[in-house]
């Protein structure tokens, strides 16, 4: 069973939209990674959270983790065709090392 | 800049031949970790190496292997390809494996099994 659901899987927007990509666990997240991974190519991490309620933000992307630290949510502002690729949330359950990954949301920004 | 690199960035390889992907990294990161990534899905954690100890995780096939030489160096060893190996092979380092030691992740080679 996925054990970190993404929604939606796929996202189609017009350029200088906003849009919001979730990352749902069922257990408790010790630390929740979003990254961003272009077609064929490794991620690139954009941003970490830890601790309920927190919030951080990058340029045009905000995260936030909500106080449960079993959801978080990724907030593109004014979306630009740079911001096309799929973006990925990881989650540490507490054993350190190991990330678990969602499948990914497929963000398709038009011009 | 410090960064994380793999090498090749795509290979092709033949049922049953083996295959070995490289990595590298400048970031002095004491673990390293190799991923694996099939269409459309998540990554999935093969293995990973703190210092010179070596994990496995419990459902990696008998058919990967891996070798860290030294801090800067990792290699993947795929025994004998089957087309299911057909995939993308992440590689990541973090500086420590702690919940907040962020893991920085090489481009990827993808690898295809004939």
């Amino acid at each position: 069973s996925q054990e970190l659901e993404q929604s939606p899987q796929s996202l189609i927007v017009q350029e200088g939209k906003n849009l919001t990509i979730n990352c749902t666990s069922s257990k408790t997240l010790y630390g929740l990674y979003w990254y961003k991974q272009k077609y064929g190519e490794g991620l690139i991490f954009l941003m970490m959270l830890q601790k309920g309620g927190e919030e951080k933000s990058h340029e045009k992307i905000t995260a936030k983790l909500d106080e449960k630290k079993q959801q978080s949510s990724l907030h593109i502002t004014a979306s630009q065709p740079s911001h096309a690729g799929i973006y990925l949330c990881g989650a540490d359950r507490g054993s350190n090392y190991k990330l678990t990954f969602g499948k990914g949301t497929l963000l398709t920004v038009n011009p | 800049d410090a960064m994380v690199i793999q090498n090749p960035r795509y290979q092709v390889t033949q049922f049953g031949k083996p295959v070995t992907l490289s990595c590298s990294q400048t970031l002095n990161h004491n673990v390293m970790y190799w991923y694996q990534q099939k269409s459309s899905q998540a990554p999935k954690l093969l293995f990973h190496y703190y210092d010179k100890d070596f994990n496995n995780e419990a459902d990696t096939p008998d058919n990967f292997q891996s070798r860290r030489p030294n801090t800067s160096f990792c290699f993947l060893d795929i025994r004998s390809p089957g087309l299911g190996d057909a995939a993308m092979y992440l590689c990541a380092t973090s500086r420590d494996a702690q919940s907040t030691d962020t893991q920085y992740f090489g481009p990827g080679t993808r690898l295809t099994v004939l």
